[in-house]
């Protein structure tokens, strides 16, 4: 069985400090791909950051960067100088199991960030 | 250029109609993704299409189902709908490139289904 778990349904941050988001994955698959995708309250999936299981340095775009440790099986999300923009919902997905494939991606629960002004 | 493309916006059916979705990838994309999302839940993979044939399928009822047509553009069709069929439908396509590899996908603003 695959599992992607996020255990914080909410968060608050002040604007301008860092947050992390919290994800844990439980996969079989030898090789995989860990991926954040942000929602704002429109609908649309807009992907974040990716990083490959073995990929030796954390991935980074822009403020986002991926906090990966195999060995626990986390791949936390670290949003640096928070804007009121990024309040969303954050997800954590994978891809499913035995399809080696991005475009078959089994999604957490999510966590809804609030920026505080 | 234009981003991947759904329609409708919303939609609002009875129990045991049938609904039409359709979804237009970014061009040059050729795999089509479709993803259910209940509220207050991540979106569940329903479909993969890449070069108008089936390369997934999720742990959904044959009551969904779904083509791919020759400009990639793709239709999810659900029959004899249910009150848990209620949920924002996702469409997502990604860059040409093998069926499977570990690229990102581009989200449609998805259809919100609203059966009653």
């Amino acid at each position: 069985a695959q599992k992607i778990t996020q255990t914080q349904p909410g968060m608050f941050v002040q604007e301008k400090e860092a947050v992390t988001l919290d994800c844990t994955y439980d996969t079989s698959d030898p090789s995989y791909g860990l991926f954040w995708y942000k929602q704002p309250s429109s609908g649309e999936m807009i992907f974040l950051i990716y990083q490959g299981s073995y990929d030796q340095q954390n991935a980074t775009e822009g403020r986002y960067s991926l906090n990966f440790q195999k060995a626990r099986k986390s791949a936390n999300l670290v949003i640096s100088a928070s804007q009121l923009g990024d309040s969303a919902m954050y997800f954590c997905a994978i891809p499913a199991l035995s399809s080696g494939s991005a475009r078959q991606l089994t999604f957490g629960s999510g966590t809804q960030l609030t920026v505080l002004p | 250029d234009a981003g991947v493309t759904q329609s409708p916006t919303h939609l609002i059916k009875t129990r045991g109609q049938h609904v039409t979705l359709r979804c237009s990838p970014i061009s040059g994309h050729k795999s089509v993704s479709w993803y259910q999302q209940v509220l207050g839940q991540g979106p569940q993979f329903i479909f993969q299409y890449y070069e108008k044939e089936e390369r997934g399928r999720g742990n959904f009822p044959d009551r969904f189902s779904a083509r791919q047509f020759p400009n990639y553009s793709s239709e999810l069709n659900v029959n004899a709908l249910l009150l848990g069929d209620s949920a924002l439908y996702l469409c997502a396509s990604s860059r040409p490139g093998t069926s499977g590899g570990l690229y990102e996908q581009y989200f449609g603003p998805g259809t919100r289904l609203t059966v009653t």
